[in-house]
């Protein structure tokens, strides 16, 4: 059975501090791993790593690929209030995306 | 604008009754899929469709049916037969799948009991 696990399940941190989010993955037929941040309803897309592209960075976020270690991190650096969401980790194998349980980040003022 | 739309946002049901979500997409997109969203447990599958007339189970089909008669749609039926169907609802569709792509959402329905 295709597993993805989150860690922490929440963290609470205040505006200027940097975080780091966990996920690691057990599945077969691996193609690509994605970040999304869901704040109320939809959640919205950050990144997409796959074999070919295993580090990305948009702004203050960034995230990398460990494919001998399956796993991957999301780093946030100065972080706002405006940050505070539910942080969610999806694996895209050969059947279906599964999602790992999010990560709850609380970022206080 | 291109998107999901997902209908209606808040739905109540009662014991014993079949309810049915709505969700249409103009992206385009061949594959949708449905998820569950319980407090802690991330986004858990229930069906998804990657093609017209076509649609697989996913981890927790048990008390859902859906069908895909047009691209564009893919409905969600809560049956009498799920226990506890208080969830958040989410509609996701992508270019095609699985593959290297993003899946696009919905924003979502909140089914409660009463």
């Amino acid at each position: 059975e295709d597993k993805v696990v989150q860690s922490p399940l929440s963290l609470v941190v205040h505006e200027g501090d940097t975080v780091t989010l966990n996920c690691s993955y057990e599945v077969t037929n691996f193609r690509s791993l994605l970040w999304y941040k869901q704040e109320k309803k939809a959640p919205t897309f950050l990144f997409m790593l796959t074999s070919s592209g295993i580090e990305k960075k948009s702004g203050r976020l960034s995230s990398i690929l460990d494919k001998k270690e399956l796993s991957s991190i999301l780093n946030i650096t100065a972080t706002q209030t405006g940050d505070s969401a539910i942080y969610l980790c999806a694996v895209w194998t050969k059947r279906q995306l599964t999602f790992g349980s999010g990560t709850q980040l609380t970022v206080l003022p | 604008d291109g998107g999901i739309t997902q209908s209606p946002k808040y739905l109540f049901r009662k014991e014993g009754q079949n309810v049915t979500l709505s969700c249409e997409q103009n992206l385009n997109h061949d594959a949708m899929y449905w998820y569950r969203q319980d407090p802690g447990q991330g986004l858990r599958l229930i069906y998804y469709s990657q093609i017209v007339n076509d649609f697989q189970k996913g981890d927790i089909a048990e008390g859902y049916s859906v069908s895909r008669e047009k691209k564009e749609s893919f409905p969600l039926t809560v049956t009498s037969a799920q226990k506890n169907p208080t969830a958040f609802y989410l509609c996701a569709s992508s270019i095609q799948g699985p593959m290297n792509t993003e899946a696009f959402f919905g924003q979502g329905t909140r089914l409660t009991v009463v």
